[in-house]
């Protein structure tokens, strides 16, 4: 189907492990982005990427790496988890020459123990 | 860069009353406001936007209103039904912005029957 996938939906993980979110679009959207929803806070960006190859900070970068290899896919690696990092992340799509409509998944829920 | 603040955090209604929901925002050259709902396990889901160039829009029972002067965007849902019930976001963006969405804290919204 058509949209955005995300995985894993759940994951529990210990301190100091790696740990990588994938997204997959099949739109091929030139934007991806990654978002992490806390109480409180609303979605704050953690990083964005324009195109493959192209990726940008956001406002919460640190403690994340991200790549964008191919269009349709853009992981967020955790490289050393933190318990701070536990959170709803949500990855979403934009077209840029269509209506600029921000498109999302429906998340992956990590807890850091 | 750009400051979206929401409020209220939460809001309770009677099933039939209307709700409004408002949002101001920094940025004198952001163009574009959505509006997003989120149910409980999902991702945001887009319900409704404006552009700088329009002061209000419809759509069913959902509406915005934009004043620019003032930086200010409201939402409004009249009729309110216990489906309602939910998260909702503001967001303002540009292109001055490469963009990038900027997000309220979230309002909770719950319809009581």
């Amino acid at each position: 189907d058509a949209g955005i996938t995300q995985s894993p939906r759940y994951k529990i993980t210990e301190t100091g492990r790696q740990v990588t979110l994938m997204c997959h679009q099949t739109w091929s959207h030139s934007y991806m982005f990654w978002y992490r929803q806390d109480l409180g806070h609303g979605l704050r960006l953690i990083y964005y990427s324009a195109a493959a190859d192209i990726t940008d900070k956001g406002e919460v970068p640190d403690g994340y790496v991200v790549s964008r290899s191919k269009t349709e896919n853009f992981p967020l690696t955790l490289e050393s988890a933190t318990r701070s990092q536990t959170s709803v992340y949500f990855c979403a799509t934009l077209d840029p020459s269509g209506a600029n409509v921000l498109t999302f998944g429906a998340g992956s829920r990590l807890t850091v123990l | 860069g750009e400051n979206v603040e929401q409020h209220p955090s939460t809001l309770s209604v009677q099933e039939g009353d209307s709700a409004v929901i408002k949002c101001t925002y920094s940025d004198s050259a952001s163009n574009y406001f959505p509006w997003y709902k989120q149910e409980l396990g999902k991702g945001p889901q887009l319900i409704i936007d404006i552009r700088s160039n329009v002061g209000e829009k419809k759509d069913q029972r959902i509406a915005v209103t934009l004043n620019k002067t003032a930086k200010h965007f409201s939402l409004h849902i009249t009729e309110t039904q216990p489906e309602d019930s939910a998260v909702y976001f503001c967001a303002a963006t540009s292109t001055n912005t490469g963009n990038q969405f900027y997000f309220g804290t979230g309002t909770s919204l719950t319809v009581i029957p």
